[in-house]
């Protein structure tokens, strides 16, 4: 059972470009999270996402940036016109269901995308 | 607003000693709480979880506890060796579906 993976593992973009970052979440799980660390800072929440549907988006900039989860394949964390500042790590992690106080499951991350804005 | 934080920042201990790494959360109410371990480079791995209502879990060489009251858990690690060497998170989740992390404590055992 393959792990949440991500790809790429890094991305190079210039400043104006476009980043598409994937995650295609645990077989059987349908709830994907993406997760911010900037360099010597904590990872931050940015968005969580249930199949085609975006149930918390409250750790996402206002602008340029958008993420998506369709029916069918990865969910996209899509980053408009880059500046230096979005130079991070973006991480992803899926649980196969919504946590509650009664649940054991752990969540479970990906590599991460290592993006890069020159 | 929920923080969580942890000390210390970093931690040198020789191979075979036994340690201990802090986190602290200020608000009280939370689902859970999480340790992972972090790589240079790689990802996480989780490494306990242990619910609002439980004091410690156990896994091999690590042991986790709890304190909900006093807003406090640890990560013990017996026996220390130099594959243990990488970065080790605090997560608690305060409901709503998200993880609050610290910052990490950056550990390196020497052989």
């Amino acid at each position: 059972n393959a792990g949440v993976m991500q790809n790429p593992r890094h991305l190079v973009r210039r400043r104006g470009q476009e980043a598409r970052l994937r995650c295609s979440p645990m077989k059987g799980h349908s709830h994907v999270y993406w997760y911010r660390q900037l360099p010597e800072e904590g990872l931050k929440f940015m968005v969580y996402l249930q199949k085609e549907n975006i149930i918390d988006e409250s750790g996402m900039p206002k602008e340029r940036f958008s993420a998506e989860f369709p029916k069918e394949g990865p969910s996209i964390l899509r980053i408009q016109q880059v500046v230096r500042g979005d130079s991070a790590a973006y991480f992803c992690a899926s649980s196969p269901r919504t946590w509650s106080s009664d649940t054991n499951s752990p969540l479970h991350f990906g590599n991460g995308t290592r993006l890069t804005v020159t | 607003k929920q923080e969580v934080t942890q000390i210390p920042a970093a931690l040198s201990v020789p191979e075979g000693e036994n340690l201990v790494l802090n986190c602290s959360f200020t608000d009280s109410a939370i689902y859970n709480l999480q340790w992972f371990r972090q790589d240079p480079g790689k990802g996480l791995t989780s490494l306990l979880l242990i619910q609002s209502s439980q004091r410690e879990q156990t896994s091999g060489r690590l042991n986790a506890s709890l304190d909900k009251s006093s807003g406090r858990s640890t990560l013990y690690i017996a026996a220390s060796q130099p594959g243990d060497s990488a970065t080790y998170l605090c997560a608690v989740s305060p409901g709503a579906q998200k993880l609050v992390f610290g910052q990490g404590t950056r550990l390196t055992i020497n052989p």
